[in-house]
C-alpha cells in the first residue's frame, strides 16, 4: 500500500524559511512524478508544483505565486521528497500535502499524505 | 491558467438522492479532468481519473463525463459517507489547476 507522511511544519516569521519532507513507501519511487498541493484554512485545494522522476528529466513546475521562493526537490535512494520554501508570507499558511501521480497518462494523484501544517505569522 | 469554475458551491442532499456537481474548464482540456473527495480534516482522495475512470475500491455510485470543457460528476443513492466537499482537477496543462470545491450537505 502506498504511504506519504510529511513532515517540517510549524510556526515561521514572515520573511523565514522552512523544509518540508516527505517520506514514501509502497511505491516505486524513483518512477513516481510527485507533486506538492496546499490548502489555506477553510479554503480549497492549491497545486504548489510538481517534480517528475529523473528518468523523465527530474524537471520542476511551479504555481507562480511561489515560483523562485520554492523549490522542488527528490532524494530517490531515500524515497523522500522535499519542497524548499523560502521568503515565506503570510499567505503561504497551509496544510501542505505531497501527492503521487497515478500515471503518466491522467497525472491524477493517486495517494496522498496526511498533511502538514505550515503557519507564517509574526 | 487554465481556470476550473465549478456549481454549485454547495448543496443540500438527502441519503439516497442522486447528485450532480458541474466543472467547466475556461479552455478545452480534452480529457484531462480528475475528480477527488475530501471530508474534514483529511486528506483528498482520487474518485474518478480522465472523466470517467473510476478509481479502484471507489463505489460504482460514482460517474463522470464530459469532454472538452464541460464535466459533471454524479453520484447516485448518496451515502451518509459521501458527504463530503469535491474538487476537480485539470492535468491538461501545468499549472495544474483545481475547482473551488462543491460541499455536499445533509438536507
Amino acid at each position: 500500500e502506498m504511504q506519504l507522511v510529511e513532515s517540517g511544519g510549524g510556526l515561521v516569521k514572515p520573511g523565514g524559511s522552512l523544509r518540508l519532507s516527505c517520506a514514501a513507501s509502497g511505491l516505486t519511487f524513483n518512477y513516481a512524478w510527485m507533486n506538492w498541493v496546499r490548502q489555506a484554512p477553510g479554503k480549497g485545494l492549491e497545486w504548489v508544483g510538481r517534480i517528475k522522476s529523473k528518468g523523465s528529466g527530474g524537471t520542476t513546475e511551479y504555481t507562480a505565486s511561489v515560483k523562485g521562493r520554492f523549490s522542488i526537490s527528490r532524494d530517490d535512494s531515500q524515497k523522500m521528497l522535499y519542497l524548499q520554501m523560502n521568503s515565506l508570507q503570510t499567505e503561504d499558511t497551509a496544510v501542505y500535502y505531497c501527492a503521487a501521480v497515478r500515471d503518466p497518462t491522467s497525472f491524477s494523484l493517486i495517494s496522498w499524505g496526511q498533511g502538514t501544517l505550515v503557519t507564517v505569522s509574526s | 491558467d487554465i481556470q476550473m469554475t465549478q456549481s454549485p458551491s454547495s448543496l443540500s442532499a438527502s441519503a439516497g438522492d442522486r447528485v450532480t456537481i458541474s466543472c467547466r474548464a475556461s479552455e478545452s482540456i480534452t480529457n484531462y479532468l480528475n475528480w477527488y473527495q475530501q471530508t474534514p480534516g483529511k486528506a483528498p482522495k482520487l474518485l474518478i481519473y480522465s472523466v470517467s475512470n473510476l478509481q479502484s475500491g471507489v463505489p460504482s455510485r460514482f460517474s463522470g463525463s464530459g469532454s472538452g470543457t464541460d464535466f459533471i460528476l454524479t453520484i447516485n443513492n448518496l451515502q451518509p459517507e459521501d458527504f463530503a466537499t469535491y474538487y476537480c482537477h485539470q492535468t491538461y496543462n501545468t499549472p495544474r489547476t483545481f475547482g473551488q470545491g462543491t460541499k455536499v450537505e445533509i438536507k
